[in-house]
């Protein structure tokens, strides 16, 4: 059995740019959620996608959107990145709403 | 009050001690709970899930009072390997609601040293 994957693994950004970032869910899980962990803090909640709909969302604001696929695999994309965006991303599958949440080994992300 | 509170440590300790994680919740309508792993520069990893009947996995037990929204993480035996730092997790989501995020602690730091 596959587990979660992410890629990339590191990305280097500049204020402005806009970034995709990709998780693939395990198998048979239809639920993915996108958390944003900086440094010394727990992993704060972005959104979660069940069945390719949005299906809840954290305090993140509009220029962090998402996507799920028929496959359930996911993207996050941000727009106008910001310093404070630099962290790391992780994505997290799940076999049922509610249910125990396993994560891929994150993207690292630097705003410079 | 934050949603989920810890002490973040570190907790520095002899190999072979025993040593125990508190954290506080502050919804009370809070329906799951977890303990994850993180190693440094890693991904979380479930340790175990948290059960009001108390749960434990080897050397490891948590408990969970629901009257003083309270769980706990009981090591005994501490290895080397056990340096980590170990996330309280809530999930809230309950079934005919919308929403399935786990709500994290920001972590306990524990060191374990020969």
């Amino acid at each position: 059995e596959t587990g979660v994957t992410q890629s990339p693994t590191h990305l280097i950004k500049t204020r402005g740019q806009q970034v995709t970032l990709r998780c693939s869910s395990q198998s048979g899980h239809n639920t993915v959620s996108w958390y944003q962990q900086a440094l010394g803090q727990g992993p704060q909640f972005i959104f979660q996608y069940y069945r390719e709909e949005e299906n809840g969302r954290g305090n993140f604001p509009p220029r962090f959107s998402g996507l799920q696929f028929p496959n359930y695999s996911s993207e996050l994309n941000v727009n106008a990145l910001e310093l404070d965006d630099s962290a790391l991303y992780l994505c997290a599958s799940s076999l049922v709403r509610g249910g125990e949440q396993f994560f891929g080994p994150g993207t690292r992300l630097t705003v410079l | 009050r934050k949603e989920v509170e810890q002490d973040p440590g570190p907790f520095n300790v002899p190999e072979g001690a025993t040593v125990a994680f508190n954290c506080t919740y502050s919804n009370s309508a809070s329906q799951s709970f977890f303990w994850y792993r993180q190693d440094c520069r890693k991904e979380p990893k479930l340790l175990m899930s948290v059960y009001s009947s108390g749960n434990e996995d080897g050397r490891f037990t948590a408990q969970l009072n629901r009257a003083s929204q309270y769980i706990s993480l009981l090591i005994r035996d501490s290895k080397l390997s056990d340096s980590a730092t170990y996330l309280c997790v809530v999930n809230n989501w309950n079934y005919g609601g919308s929403q399935g995020n786990l709500i994290f602690g920001k972590g306990t730091k524990l060191s374990v040293k020969p």
